[in-house]
């Protein structure tokens, strides 16, 4: 099974900064068409998680373009360019590469 | 818009089993994809438990394979799930989702509100 890890698991964060949030497989996403399968996710509080990124680095429909992935291979970020309150959550990296598909341990965005 | 919505008992004993059935409005499931559980203990992250084609074919997830059955009813738009000798440590949020699979893409795009299952005498 691929295992993804992330860091950091606890993230406080002063609304209008930045933040960051890393993920890393243990095997490549690389598929042989060039994209990484490599997802992200946030579940906001007491929601069920909804899909921001795919591919690494594409936004999903609805997604502000404060948001952006970047990455290949087995080494992913997350970027928030300025935190706003409602993006409080655990955001979640998921592989999509080969079953089992498997996540990340979760990393929790909270307001300092 | 596609729509998903879990059902099924909120208690189970243990070495019973757990059925759920999500409805899927906005969207025919024979029109394709795949349709997927994801299950999340209190308090922990996210596992998957499997997914079904509209056709039948299905993924489990290897470490509840033995346990696990997934079916559609295209009749009734919807697809079910069920995990047989459960166990406390089967108590957990389960979530059905659509899970969109191409060349160029595979995430869960849809997501249901998630039903709480809690196994105890």
């Amino acid at each position: 099974d691929i295992v993804m890890t992330q860091s950091p698991l606890s993230l406080p964060v002063t609304p209008g900064e930045p933040a960051s949030i890393s993920c890393r497989s243990s095997q490549s996403l690389l598929h042989s068409t060039g994209n990484n399968f490599l997802d992200w996710y946030l579940q906001k509080p007491g929601q069920s998680p909804q899909l921001l990124m795919y591919l690494g680095s594409n936004r999903a429909s609805g997604v502000p373009d404060r948001f952006s992935g970047s990455g290949s291979g087995t080494d992913f970020t997350l970027k928030i360019s300025r935190v706003e309150a409602e993006d409080v959550g655990v955001y979640y990296c998921m592989q999509a590469l080969q079953n089992p598909i498997t996540f990340g341990q979760g990393t929790r965005l909270h307001i300092k | 818009q596609v729509q998903l919505q879990e059902s099924g008992p909120g208690l189970v004993k243990p070495s019973d089993t757990l059925s759920l059935t999500c409805a899927v409005s906005g969207y025919s499931i024979s029109s394709g994809q795949w349709w997927g559980w994801i299950r999340q203990a209190p308090g922990k992250g996210l596992e998957w438990i499997g997914y079904i084609y509209y056709g039948g074919n299905t993924y489990y997830n290897p470490t509840l394979k033995s346990r696990v059955t997934m079916s559609v009813d295209t009749s009734k738009n919807q697809f079910s799930l069920k995990l047989s000798s459960v166990t406390a440590v089967d108590t957990a949020v389960y979530y059905c989702a659509r899970y969109q699979s191409g060349i160029s893409y595979h995430y869960f795009d849809s997501w249901g509100q998630g039903t709480l299952v809690s196994v105890s005498s």
